[in-house]
């Protein structure tokens, strides 16, 4: 049974560029949330997807989007990137937006803007 | 708003040491509690969880008691090895929202053999 996969694992981007992660939830697994998290830092909630929407948002600008596919899979996508983007972006999957389901996490993308 | 309060790093403890590292919430609903452990360069792994107060959460030697009325939940361990070392994240999710969870900063353990 594969767990969550990210892709790609690394990558560096330039000021101003644009960036899409990829992720794909485990096997059973409905719903799709994303994480940013800085070095020396807990992880912080971006948005979660489920059933083809955003449900949730945290606190990023709308240069943080998504979307999520018929299959689950859901991509994170940044627009004018910017230093302080420079993080492991995770992404964490459960069977279930509400209750108390664990959520399991990705390896992550590591993004370095320069 | 919901916030996770870890006591400060790093953490370094010589091998068959007692570990607590302290954790405090505050939620305005009920929360689900966690503690996940990252070891370098990895995600996430989930150790232990508890749903509801008084809950005790355990596995791999590690233990948590979901405290509600001191608003806590205290990672232990009664006797730690080398391959422990690694950072902790307590962590909560209200019900409504399994998929939203507040993270604490991290407390960064290492065991010296």
């Amino acid at each position: 049974d594969a767990g969550v996969t990210q892709s790609p694992t690394h990558l560096i981007k330039t000021r101003g560029q644009q960036v899409t992660l990829r992720c794909s939830p485990k096997s059973g697994h409905d719903t799709v949330s994303w994480y940013q998290q800085a070095l020396g830092q807990g992880p912080q909630f971006i948005f979660q997807y489920y059933e083809e929407e955003e449900r949730q948002r945290g606190n990023f600008p709308d240069r943080f989007s998504g979307h999520q596919f018929p299959n689950y899979s859901s991509e994170l996508n940044v627009n004018a990137l910017l230093l302080g983007d420079s993080a492991l972006y995770l992404c964490a999957s459960s069977s279930q937006p509400t209750g108390v389901e664990t959520q399991y996490f990705g390896p992550g993308t590591r993004l370095l803007v320069l | 708003g919901n916030s996770v309060t870890q006591m400060e790093g790093p953490v370094t403890l010589s091998e068959e040491a007692f570990l607590t590292i302290n954790c405090t919430y505050t939620a305005t609903g009920y929360p689900s509690l966690f503690w996940y452990v990252q070891y370098p360069g990895e995600g996430l792994q989930l150790l232990l969880k508890a749903t509801k107060a008084d809950d005790k959460g355990s596995n791999k030697g590690f233990e948590a008691t979901y405290r509600k009325e001191t608003t806590s939940f205290h990672l232990e361990k009664g006797s730690v090895q080398v391959s422990d070392s690694a950072v902790y994240f307590c962590a909560l999710s209200l019900n409504t929202n399994a998929g939203k969870s507040t993270f604490g900063d991290g407390t960064t353990l290492t065991v010296k053999p």
